[in-house]
């Protein structure tokens, strides 16, 4: 089955600088991958994802990027701020087979703190 | 609409008690999911249903869990009987698949914390 790996399993960073969060993946059938972002004692929520057709993705200071034959993607989220301190979650989703709804697989976290 | 919800927030029990965690899904949402998160594992995912039909149970950790979703709007997870290794925080997710082939947004519910002493 799939195995999604994250690192670092924490961040620190000073406010304004930029923080990259790395996952690789395992099955190489994976073809949809999400980030999600889950502030303390909240629930996960997505923040962007990304599809195995494209490299890349933006959504203003957040951006991901994946590639698919070293079978890594990346979250980069550029001039951080304070609120932006949480943990990151990746995923990857193989496509569901029989006509059923395939599963995402997530990785351990990165906890990202931003400090003022 | 209200999102996903679940019930209760909170549970404090004795191992060996009857657990029983409720979800009701977004209303039009196909694929229902019960995760569990603990600081050492992080999310894993237990079973996931579509269409009301459970999938993929292969994250359901031993005998003692079980999980149904008798409609399209409410699923439970059981633990019987509990044990201090199961306290954690219980997600639900759900999300609306328009085709076989699109892996569709999760939407999670607020957790549930159980504790079991």
């Amino acid at each position: 089955g799939e195995n999604v790996e994250q690192h670092p399993s924490t961040l620190s960073v000073q406010e304004g600088d930029s923080a990259v969060i790395k996952c690789t993946y395992s099955d190489s059938a994976s073809n949809y991958f999400p980030w999600y972002k889950q502030e303390l004692g909240k629930r996960p929520q997505l923040i962007i994802d990304i599809r195995s057709n494209v490299g890349e993705k933006k959504d203003q200071r957040i951006a991901v990027t994946l590639n698919k034959t070293a079978k890594h993607f990346s979250l980069h989220i550029t001039e951080t701020q304070p609120e932006d301190s949480a943990v990151y979650f990746c995923a990857g989703a193989i496509p569901p087979y029989g006509g059923s709804q395939g599963n995402l697989i997530f990785g351990k976290g990165t906890k990202l703190s931003v400090k003022p | 609409d209200a999102g996903v919800i679940q019930s209760p927030r909170h549970e404090v029990t004795e191992m060996g008690q009857e657990v029983t965690l409720r979800c009701k899904p977004i209303s039009g949402h196909n694929s229902l999911f019960w995760y569990r998160q603990t600081m050492m594992r992080g999310l894993e995912l237990l079973i996931y249903f579509n269409n009301n039909v459970p999938i993929d149970d292969s994250g359901m950790p031993e005998d003692r869990f079980s999980a149904k979703m008798p409609n399209a709007s409410f699923s439970t997870l059981k633990i019987q009987p509990s044990e201090p290794r199961d306290s954690a925080v219980y997600f639900c997710a759900s999300s609306l698949s328009r085709d076989s082939t699109n892996t569709g947004e999760l939407f999670f519910g607020e957790g549930s914390r159980l504790t079991v002493l």
